[in-house]
Order: structure tokens, then C-alpha cells, then sequence
């Protein structure tokens, strides 16, 4: 199975700052990747999917990108409500090949 | 937009089968767009992909949790369900059931249920 690894798993940064989120899957995965966010005692929320297609109602702050194995998201200004944890998921060949999420990287205020 | 709950115990004995029904509303089950997921999360700890199941009936599932999984549905009820045999701690999760388009992200989910396993 395809394995994701996130990185950081855990980063502080204060309000208005630049956050980089890395994930990096141990095969080429094309751009079938998807990023949430989680917020406590919440359901994931779908960010992007396809590595860089934002999502409706998504704020324009956030961005994916990367292909084959190296993805990124960023947050361009750090907002109060993005505080919350992050993760990025592998759907290559789905339904012949199985889903993976990645560890998730959680982001605290400084 | 679609609507999903997940009900079941929440409270499952080591050794015994845990079982979850998700009901789906404001959509139908029977979409060919769509497949219908089961995800899990242990506390304080990362998402899993159980499995997936079509309006077909055609499963999907986690090769490290395949031999205790089955998913099944119900069209005439809107509804899925998870079975997961031979529990133990390690099962004690919130559990999401979830929509996942054609091409494999979730887009809606459950509010999840908590199922702790124990004695």
C-alpha cells in the first residue's frame, strides 16, 4: 500500500504568517491527492483536491500543489480559524488500489 | 448537498462484532457517482480507510483490516452499514461514514460516532 508521510507533524505559528505543509508518498501518485482540514471533535473538511483544485467555498489563502510524489499545502496569511489539523490523502487508481491518508500535521498558535 | 449519520453502539465487548448503519439523506445511495466509505480515527491519532462499497455492491477494503471488515447496502433503506469482527482496543474509534466521489476523495461526511471496546 501507498504510504504518505507529512511533514511537520506539528508546527506553531501566529496570525498572518506563511505555513508550508509537505506530504510525500512512497510512489508516484500523479496529482491523486486531496488535503483537509480537521478541527477538534469535527469531521474532516475536503480543502483541495487533485493537488491543486481548490474547492468551492474555500478560501482563496489556501493552495496545493506538487506531482508524482511531492505535494505541498500552503496557507498564504494564517488565519484565526485556520488553526487545526491537516491531512493529505492518496487516491491513485482508485478503486483498484486502496485509500491512504497521512499522518496529519497539526497547526497550534505561537 | 448530501446528508449522512452514523448510529449504532457505542460500546462493543473485546471479541464480539462491532456493527454501524450510515443513513443517507437529501441524495440517493443508488448514485453512480459516488462510492460510500468508512473511515476511522483513534484518539488523538490519524485518519484509516476501512473500505468503500458501490451501489453495485462491489467492495473495497483495507488489506490490513480485510479480513474482519464487510460492508454491505441497503438501497431501498438509503443506508450502508460496517461490520468489524473480533474486536479489541486497538478498534476503539470515531468511526465516519462518508461519500467519496468517483475518483476517490471524500467530499461529505458523517459526524462520526465514537465506539469505545471494552469489557
Amino acid at each position: 500500500a501507498i504510504q504518505l508521510t507529512q511533514s511537520p507533524s506539528s508546527l506553531s505559528a501566529s496570525v498572518g504568517d506563511r505555513v508550508t505543509i509537505t506530504c510525500r508518498a512512497t510512489q508516484d501518485i500523479n496529482s491523486a491527492l486531496a488535503w483537509y482540514q480537521q478541527k477538534p471533535g469535527k469531521a474532516p473538511k475536503l480543502l483541495i483536491s487533485d493537488a491543486s483544485s481548490l474547492q468551492s467555498g474555500v478560501p482563496s489563502r489556501f493552495s496545493g500543489s506538487g506531482f508524482g510524489t511531492d505535494f505541498t499545502l500552503t496557507v498564504s496569511s494564517l488565519q484565526p480559524e485556520d488553526f487545526a489539523t491537516y491531512y493529505c490523502q492518496q487516491f491513485i487508481s482508485y478503486p483498484q488500489r486502496e485509500l491512504s491518508f497521512g499522518g496529519g500535521t497539526r497547526v497550534e498558535i505561537k | 448537498q448530501l446528508q449522512l449519520q452514523e448510529s449504532g453502539p457505542r460500546l462493543v465487548r473485546p471479541s464480539e462484532t462491532l456493527s454501524l448503519n450510515c443513513d443517507v439523506s437529501d441524495g440517493s445511495i443508488d448514485s453512480s457517482n459516488y462510492f460510500w466509505v468508512w473511515i476511522r480515527q483513534p484518539p488523538e491519532k490519524g485518519l484509516e480507510w476501512i473500505g468503500s462499497i458501490y451501489y453495485t455492491g462491489n467492495t473495497y477494503y483495507n488489506s490490513s483490516l480485510k479480513s474482519r471488515v464487510s460492508i454491505s447496502i441497503d438501497l431501498s433503506k438509503n443506508q450502508f452499514s460496517l461490520t468489524l469482527s473480533s474486536v479489541t482496543a486497538a478498534d476503539t474509534a470515531v468511526y465516519f461514514c462518508a461519500s467519496l466521489l468517483g475518483g476517490g476523495y471524500v467530499d461529505f461526511w458523517g459526524q462520526g460516532i465514537l465506539v469505545a471496546v471494552s469489557s
